[in-house]
């Protein structure tokens, strides 16, 4: 079975400053979507960002980026340039490529406290 | 543009009553979810469906039923409500070959 880890329950950057989320995850399946999703207080769960794992370029999206680690089963999320808005709970998640059942699996969150 | 809304959006329920949480998806799209997302931790699978018709078990399934006779809708039944129940719940859909998962709202269910 899949499982996904976040070893940080907890972080906190200043304002403007660079973060990194760690994520890792575990499989025996070579193709597979990965992805961060953030809940801010409101409760939404809003996709940051997904990679896909037959892709060696790390993906971006503007301030977001991660860093991808297939051989290792890691997946950082980095923000460059925090903001007050990107205060939030950040959840890693895994899913199957392929197959009937693409079962999203998510990490434990990690709660993300940006500094004035 | 309505997306995913899941209604109500708070509940308070005695030990032992039913009631059923409402998902509706606009997006014609195939796949339907049902999460738990307990305090501090991240979302549990209760109930999934690929489709009209079809739906099957997650990793929490238990004390839980879904039904799905059209695309766009996508009920949770609570038949005995017990506190283990009380969490915040999440429905979820997305395209048949795409990975992003579209959420609704969340519905805060308590049950005393």
């Amino acid at each position: 079975a899949q499982t996904v880890t976040q070893s940080q329950p907890e972080m906190s950057v200043q304002e403007a400053e660079t973060v990194t989320l760690s994520c890792t995850y575990d499989t025996s399946e070579s193709n597979y979507y990965l992805f961060w999703y953030k809940q801010p207080p409101s409760r939404q769960m809003i996709l940051v960002i997904r990679q896909e794992a037959y892709k060696q370029q790390n993906a971006t999206e503007n301030r977001f980026s991660v860093n991808f680690q297939k051989a290792a089963k890691s997946f950082s999320l980095k923000i460059s340039d925090s903001q007050l808005g990107d205060t939030a709970m950040y959840f890693c998640a895994f899913m199957n490529y392929g197959g009937a059942t693409n079962k999203l699996i998510f990490g434990t969150g990690t709660l993300l406290a940006v500094q004035p | 543009n309505a997306g995913v809304t899941q209604t109500p959006k708070f509940r308070i329920l005695k030990i032992g009553q039913s009631m059923t949480l409402q998902c509706t998806q606009d997006m014609n799209h195939n796949y339907m979810y049902w999460y738990r997302q307990d305090p501090g931790m991240g979302l549990k699978l209760i109930y999934y469906s690929v489709g009209a018709g079809i739906t099957d078990k997650g990793e929490v399934p238990n004390g839980y039923n879904v039904s799905r006779s059209t695309t766009e809708d996508f009920p949770l039944r609570l038949e005995l409500a017990a506190p283990s129940q009380t969490s915040v719940y999440f429905c979820a859909s997305r395209l048949s070959n795409t990975g992003e998962l579209f959420f609704g709202e969340g519905s805060r269910l308590t049950v005393l």
